[in-house]
Protein backbone atom coordinates (compact mmCIF):
# COMPACT_ATOMS: atom_id res chain seq x y z
CA UNK A 1 0.00 0.00 0.00
CA UNK A 2 1.19 3.42 -0.74
CA UNK A 3 1.34 5.96 1.74
CA UNK A 4 3.03 9.48 1.91
CA UNK A 5 4.20 11.74 5.39
CA UNK A 6 5.11 15.01 4.81
CA UNK A 7 7.67 16.80 7.08
CA UNK A 8 6.18 19.80 9.90
CA UNK A 9 3.22 19.90 10.34
CA UNK A 10 3.19 23.69 10.50
CA UNK A 11 5.78 26.05 8.78
CA UNK A 12 6.61 29.73 8.93
CA UNK A 13 8.41 31.88 6.11
CA UNK A 14 9.30 35.24 5.65
CA UNK A 15 7.33 36.62 2.26
CA UNK A 16 10.13 37.08 -0.09
CA UNK A 17 12.27 33.79 1.66
CA UNK A 18 12.42 30.07 -0.30
CA UNK A 19 9.16 27.81 0.89
CA UNK A 20 9.96 24.39 1.23
CA UNK A 21 7.91 21.71 2.07
CA UNK A 22 8.71 18.08 2.34
CA UNK A 23 7.31 14.67 0.94
CA UNK A 24 8.17 11.14 1.34
CA UNK A 25 6.28 8.43 0.27
CA UNK A 26 6.29 4.91 0.48
CA UNK A 27 5.66 2.58 -2.57
CA UNK A 28 7.13 -0.72 -4.28
CA UNK A 29 6.94 1.16 -7.34
CA UNK A 30 7.15 4.59 -8.62
CA UNK A 31 3.82 5.97 -7.61
CA UNK A 32 1.89 8.99 -8.95
CA UNK A 33 2.53 12.22 -7.01
CA UNK A 34 0.45 15.05 -6.50
CA UNK A 35 0.82 18.37 -4.66
CA UNK A 36 -2.62 20.16 -3.76
CA UNK A 37 -2.80 23.26 -1.83
CA UNK A 38 -6.16 24.49 0.47
CA UNK A 39 -7.04 27.71 0.87
CA UNK A 40 -9.36 28.76 4.12
CA UNK A 41 -12.50 27.72 3.82
CA UNK A 42 -11.82 26.24 0.62
CA UNK A 43 -11.93 23.17 -1.52
CA UNK A 44 -8.61 21.44 -2.65
CA UNK A 45 -6.95 22.80 -5.89
CA UNK A 46 -3.87 20.85 -7.77
CA UNK A 47 -0.71 22.46 -7.77
CA UNK A 48 1.59 19.61 -9.54
CA UNK A 49 1.83 16.41 -10.55
CA UNK A 50 4.59 13.91 -11.11
CA UNK A 51 4.13 12.39 -14.48
CA UNK A 52 7.53 10.46 -14.96
CA UNK A 53 8.05 12.18 -18.15
CA UNK A 54 10.61 14.69 -15.90
CA UNK A 55 11.88 14.27 -12.27
CA UNK A 56 11.84 18.67 -11.78
CA UNK A 57 8.28 19.43 -12.26
CA UNK A 58 6.55 23.11 -12.78
CA UNK A 59 2.67 23.75 -10.96
CA UNK A 60 0.92 27.39 -10.80
CA UNK A 61 2.37 29.67 -8.74
CA UNK A 62 5.39 29.42 -8.74
CA UNK A 63 6.11 26.52 -6.95
CA UNK A 64 7.66 23.21 -8.59
CA UNK A 65 8.37 19.68 -7.13
CA UNK A 66 11.46 17.04 -7.51
CA UNK A 67 11.23 13.40 -7.77
CA UNK A 68 14.20 11.60 -6.18
CA UNK A 69 13.80 7.89 -6.48
CA UNK A 70 16.64 7.18 -4.73
CA UNK A 71 14.87 9.97 -1.52
CA UNK A 72 11.38 8.22 -2.27
CA UNK A 73 11.21 12.28 -2.01
CA UNK A 74 8.81 14.87 -3.72
CA UNK A 75 9.04 17.91 -2.01
CA UNK A 76 7.60 21.29 -2.98
CA UNK A 77 9.33 24.39 -3.26
CA UNK A 78 9.23 28.06 -4.34
CA UNK A 79 12.06 30.35 -4.35
CA UNK A 80 9.93 33.46 -3.05
CA UNK A 81 7.23 33.28 -0.87
CA UNK A 82 3.70 35.79 -1.33
CA UNK A 83 1.61 36.51 1.46
CA UNK A 84 -1.07 34.58 -1.21
CA UNK A 85 0.62 31.23 -0.36
CA UNK A 86 -0.33 31.15 3.30
CA UNK A 87 -2.06 27.96 3.04
CA UNK A 88 -2.34 24.34 4.18
CA UNK A 89 -0.77 22.29 1.78
CA UNK A 90 -0.95 17.96 0.83
CA UNK A 91 1.13 15.45 -0.83
CA UNK A 92 -0.63 13.03 -2.28
CA UNK A 93 -0.13 9.65 -3.79
CA UNK A 94 -1.96 7.12 -6.13
CA UNK A 95 -0.27 3.52 -6.67
CA UNK A 96 -0.47 2.31 -10.63
CA UNK A 97 -2.49 -0.07 -9.40
CA UNK A 98 -5.45 2.31 -7.61
CA UNK A 99 -8.45 3.44 -9.27
CA UNK A 100 -8.13 6.71 -8.54
CA UNK A 101 -7.69 6.52 -4.88
CA UNK A 102 -5.91 9.30 -3.30
CA UNK A 103 -3.65 8.88 0.27
CA UNK A 104 -2.57 12.29 1.44
CA UNK A 105 -0.10 12.69 4.00
CA UNK A 106 -1.51 15.18 6.96
CA UNK A 107 -0.51 18.29 5.24
CA UNK A 108 1.96 21.51 6.37
CA UNK A 109 0.16 25.24 7.30
CA UNK A 110 2.24 27.38 6.13
CA UNK A 111 2.34 31.03 7.62
CA UNK A 112 3.94 34.05 5.28
CA UNK A 113 5.42 36.74 7.51
CA UNK A 114 5.88 40.25 6.50
CA UNK B 1 -18.85 27.89 -14.23
CA UNK B 2 -18.20 25.52 -11.11
CA UNK B 3 -16.35 22.50 -12.23
CA UNK B 4 -17.72 20.24 -8.85
CA UNK B 5 -19.92 22.00 -6.78
CA UNK B 6 -21.68 20.81 -3.15
CA UNK B 7 -24.84 21.64 -1.74
CA UNK B 8 -24.74 22.95 1.61
CA UNK B 9 -21.79 24.11 2.11
CA UNK B 10 -23.01 24.51 5.73
CA UNK B 11 -24.77 22.04 7.84
CA UNK B 12 -25.83 22.20 11.25
CA UNK B 13 -28.07 19.37 12.76
CA UNK B 14 -28.80 17.43 15.73
CA UNK B 15 -27.12 14.08 16.70
CA UNK B 16 -29.90 11.11 15.68
CA UNK B 17 -30.74 12.79 12.54
CA UNK B 18 -30.64 11.74 8.67
CA UNK B 19 -28.93 14.32 6.37
CA UNK B 20 -28.25 14.58 2.75
CA UNK B 21 -25.05 16.83 0.71
CA UNK B 22 -25.68 16.77 -2.54
CA UNK B 23 -22.56 16.69 -5.41
CA UNK B 24 -22.38 17.64 -9.10
CA UNK B 25 -19.74 17.77 -11.58
CA UNK B 26 -19.85 19.52 -15.31
CA UNK B 27 -16.62 18.18 -16.32
CA UNK B 28 -17.32 15.26 -17.94
CA UNK B 29 -15.68 12.80 -15.42
CA UNK B 30 -16.57 9.26 -15.23
CA UNK B 31 -15.56 9.01 -11.50
CA UNK B 32 -16.38 11.03 -8.10
CA UNK B 33 -15.21 10.70 -4.76
CA UNK B 34 -16.34 11.65 -1.23
CA UNK B 35 -14.09 12.46 0.78
CA UNK B 36 -13.34 13.36 4.57
CA UNK B 37 -11.45 15.91 6.23
CA UNK B 38 -11.46 15.68 10.26
CA UNK B 39 -10.71 18.44 12.78
CA UNK B 40 -7.20 17.89 12.10
CA UNK B 41 -6.95 18.32 8.82
CA UNK B 42 -6.80 14.93 7.81
CA UNK B 43 -8.33 13.95 4.17
CA UNK B 44 -9.08 10.27 3.56
CA UNK B 45 -11.12 8.68 0.86
CA UNK B 46 -14.83 7.30 1.80
CA UNK B 47 -16.24 6.13 -1.80
CA UNK B 48 -16.05 6.79 -5.03
CA UNK B 49 -17.87 5.49 -7.89
CA UNK B 50 -17.73 4.95 -11.38
CA UNK B 51 -20.04 5.52 -14.27
CA UNK B 52 -22.93 5.22 -11.55
CA UNK B 53 -21.04 1.53 -9.91
CA UNK B 54 -19.32 1.41 -6.57
CA UNK B 55 -15.63 0.87 -7.16
CA UNK B 56 -14.20 2.40 -3.75
CA UNK B 57 -15.62 1.71 -0.40
CA UNK B 58 -13.53 2.43 2.59
CA UNK B 59 -13.85 1.37 6.63
CA UNK B 60 -16.97 3.71 6.49
CA UNK B 61 -20.05 3.03 8.65
CA UNK B 62 -23.04 1.81 7.05
CA UNK B 63 -25.04 4.54 8.20
CA UNK B 64 -23.24 6.44 5.15
CA UNK B 65 -24.66 5.48 1.79
CA UNK B 66 -23.83 7.05 -1.71
CA UNK B 67 -26.13 7.15 -4.33
CA UNK B 68 -25.23 8.31 -7.83
CA UNK B 69 -28.14 8.95 -9.80
CA UNK B 70 -26.05 9.61 -13.31
CA UNK B 71 -22.18 10.13 -14.01
CA UNK B 72 -22.43 13.73 -13.31
CA UNK B 73 -23.80 13.09 -9.63
CA UNK B 74 -22.94 11.63 -6.52
CA UNK B 75 -24.83 12.61 -3.43
CA UNK B 76 -23.95 11.16 0.77
CA UNK B 77 -26.84 9.97 2.63
CA UNK B 78 -25.60 9.51 6.24
CA UNK B 79 -28.07 7.85 9.04
CA UNK B 80 -28.25 8.88 12.67
CA UNK B 81 -25.54 11.38 12.49
CA UNK B 82 -23.26 10.83 15.34
CA UNK B 83 -20.98 13.65 16.98
CA UNK B 84 -17.81 12.12 15.29
CA UNK B 85 -19.03 12.69 11.54
CA UNK B 86 -18.89 16.31 12.04
CA UNK B 87 -15.81 16.99 9.62
CA UNK B 88 -15.62 18.90 5.87
CA UNK B 89 -17.15 16.63 3.37
CA UNK B 90 -15.56 16.76 0.21
CA UNK B 91 -16.50 15.62 -3.47
CA UNK B 92 -14.16 15.57 -6.48
CA UNK B 93 -13.86 14.19 -9.50
CA UNK B 94 -12.24 12.70 -11.98
CA UNK B 95 -11.28 10.41 -15.15
CA UNK B 96 -10.72 7.17 -14.38
CA UNK B 97 -7.89 4.85 -15.60
CA UNK B 98 -4.14 4.20 -14.84
CA UNK B 99 -2.44 7.40 -15.52
CA UNK B 100 -2.26 10.22 -12.86
CA UNK B 101 -5.05 12.10 -14.02
CA UNK B 102 -6.09 14.68 -11.20
CA UNK B 103 -8.97 14.86 -9.41
CA UNK B 104 -10.89 17.96 -9.30
CA UNK B 105 -12.36 18.70 -5.42
CA UNK B 106 -15.77 20.87 -4.32
CA UNK B 107 -15.65 23.78 -2.05
CA UNK B 108 -16.64 21.16 0.73
CA UNK B 109 -19.67 20.78 3.22
CA UNK B 110 -19.12 21.60 6.65
CA UNK B 111 -20.89 19.35 8.88
CA UNK B 112 -21.76 19.77 12.88
CA UNK B 113 -23.29 17.67 14.77
CA UNK B 114 -24.52 18.85 17.87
Amino acid sequence: AQSVTQLGSHVSVSEGALVLLRCNYSSSVPPYLFWYVQYPNQGLQLLLKYTSAATLVKGINGFEAEFKKSETSFHLTKPSAHMSDAAEYFCAVRGTDSWGKLQFGAGTQVVVTP
Amino acid sequence: DTAVSQTPKYLVTQMGNDKSIKCEQNLGHDTMYWYKQDSKKFLKIMFSYNNKELIINETVPNRFSPKSPDKAHLNLHINSLELGDSAVYFCASSLRDRSNNEQFFGPGTRLTVL
